[in-house]
């Protein structure tokens, strides 16, 4: 159980278009989604996070107009980067928590790792 | 700031040793710790989580915990070459408004010979 899917799971681009970037939980609903970033060596770096049905709420420094979060329904989240450029290029992971597990539980899906060229 | 520091590593530990994983947390108002195990080139991988002072064990994995000093460890007992990984400490402040935000550690890369 508790299964979180990313399509896809790699993803080269050119710089200056946009690239969306799906979540999905398999097994079980999710009120909220959160959407990280991974550069090589470092840690995970929280960007955002998604309530279904209302706006994205993203960390400081993230830019709202430049990565788009869509959570249309309580098993899909989706973000989109636009206008993509080669400093975007890194690992986005994607987690969500379960409607049952309380505030405390999040699930990783695979990431996507993106390549703007 | 709301900071989780780890030891960056690496851990070496022979093959069948016990690995020791540390971790210690800055604010006070956290209730739940987690330990995630990250592969290189994939995403975390949920391995425990604990809420109350004490050990809880898991199989070969020990998370323990002492709110009163901080500190949140693993130890992995009987190590295998497949538990080289990275391990990442989070902590979730768990209380109004924070919506269950994980706040990670670097991760402690760990690296057992065979």
């Amino acid at each position: 159980g508790a299964v979180v899917s990313q399509h896809p799971s790699r993803v080269i681009c050119k710089s200056g278009t946009s690239v969306k970037i799906e979540c999905r939980s398999l097994d079980f609903q999710a009120t909220t989604m959160f959407w990280y970033r991974q550069f090589p060596k470092k840690s995970l770096m929280l960007m955002a996070t998604s309530n279904e049905g209302s706006k994205a709420t993203y960390e400081q420094g993230v830019e709202k107009d430049k990565f788009l979060i869509n959570h249309a329904s309580l098993t899909l989240s989706t973000l989109t980067v636009t206008s993509a450029h080669p400093e975007d290029s890194s690992f986005y992971i994607c987690s969500a928590r379960p409607l049952a597990g309380g505030p405390r539980t999040q699930y990783f899906g695979p990431g996507t790792r993106l390549t703007v060229l | 700031q709301k900071e989780v520091e780890q030891n960056s590593g690496p851990l070496s530990v022979p093959e069948g040793a016990i690995a020791s994983l540390n971790c210690t947390y800055s604010d006070r108002g956290s209730q739940s710790f987690f330990w995630y195990r990250q592969y290189s080139g994939k995403s975390p991988e949920l391995i425990m989580s604990i809420y109350s002072n004490g050990d809880k064990e898991d199989g070969r994995f020990t998370a323990q915990l002492n709110k009163a000093s901080q500190y949140v460890s693993l130890l992995i007992r009987d190590s295998q070459p497949s538990d080289s990984a990275t391990y990442l400490c989070a902590v979730n402040l768990d209380y109004g408004g924070s919506q269950g935000n994980l706040i990670f550690g670097k991760g402690t890369k760990l690296s057992v010979k065979p």
